[in-house]
C-alpha cells in the first residue's frame, strides 16, 4: 500500500512569505504528526492531528500551524518565514494513537 | 526531563563488526522506545521497537537492550554491513499521553566494506 506522501519534495520561499505543506497518511491512519529536522536541533515535534482535533503540540512559536481534514489529510502552514525556518519537514502517520508512526520522505523547505 | 540523549555521534566499523549506539532518557513515564533508520533524502524508518517490560528485543541482525532501573536503553546491529550505513534515531514516548516522539540527536554510522 502507498506509504506517506508528502508535498511538495522542496521548496523555495522568501523570508516573510508565507508557506502551506500537504501530507497524504497512509489510507486508514487516522493520526498524524509533523515533526521538524534540522542538523542543529535534530527531530523536534511541531504538532499532532487526531480525526481533526489537534491533540498536541509542540514548542514553536505560533507562525507554525495546521489542521487535518475528515479524510485524515492534513496540511501545516508557517506564517512570515525567517531563515531559521530552513528545513526538512516530515509528516508522520499512524493508524492509531498507540501504535507506531510511519514517517513520509519529507519537505525540504529553504528559506533565502 | 523530555531529553533523549544518544551517543555516540558517529559510528565506524568494519564490515561484519557489531555496531552499538546507546541512548538515555529521564522521564519515567516513557513506555515505547523505538528506533528510526534513516538514509539521506527519506524520513526516517521504523527499525525495532520496544517497551519498557521486556529487557531484550532482537528482529533479524538488530536487538534493544533495554535496561529499566538505569532508563537506558541501546541498538546492537550484529554482522555490520556497509548498507546498514545511515543515521539511527532513538525515541522515547508517553503513549496514551502526548503521543509525541521525543528523538534523540542521532548517530551517524559508516560501515566500511
Amino acid at each position: 500500500k502507498a506509504g506517506v506522501t508528502q508535498t511538495p519534495r522542496y521548496l523555495i520561499k522568501t523570508r516573510g512569505q508565507q508557506v502551506t505543506l500537504s501530507c497524504s497518511p497512509i489510507s486508514g491512519h487516522r493520526s498524524v504528526s509533523w515533526y521538524q529536522q534540522t542538523p542543529g536541533q535534530g527531530l523536534q515535534f511541531l504538532f499532532e492531528y487526531f480525526s481533526e482535533t489537534q491533540r498536541n503540540k509542540g514548542n514553536f512559536p505560533g507562525r507554525f500551524s495546521g489542521r487535518q481534514f475528515s479524510n485524515s489529510r492534513s496540511e501545516m502552514n508557517v506564517s512570515t518565514l525567517e531563515l531559521g525556518d530552513s528545513a526538512l519537514y516530515l509528516c508522520a502517520s499512524s493508524q492509531r494513537r498507540s501504535s507506531g508512526y510511519t514517517f513520509g520522505s519529507g519537505t525540504r523547505l529553504t528559506v533565502v | 526531563q523530555q531529553q533523549v540523549k544518544q551517543s555516540p555521534q558517529s559510528l565506524i566499523v568494519q564490515k561484519g563488526g557489531i555496531s552499538i549506539i546507546n541512548c538515555a532518557y529521564e522521564n519515567t513515564a516513557f513506555d515505547y522506545f523505538p528506533w528510526y533508520q534513516q538514509f539521506p533524502g527519506k524520513g526516517p524508518a521504523l527499525l525495532i521497537a520496544i517497551r519498557p517490560d521486556v529487557s531484550e528485543k532482537k528482529e533479524g541482525r538488530f536487538t534493544i537492550s533495554f535496561n529499566k532501573s538505569a532508563k537506558q536503553f541501546s541498538l546492537h546491529i550484529m554482522d555490520s554491513q556497509p548498507g546498514d550505513s545511515a543515521t539511527y534515531f532513538c525515541a522515547a514516548t508517553a503513549q496514551g499521553g502526548s503521543e509525541k516522539l521525543v528523538f534523540g540527536k542521532g548517530t551517524k554510522l559508516t560501515v566500511n566494506p
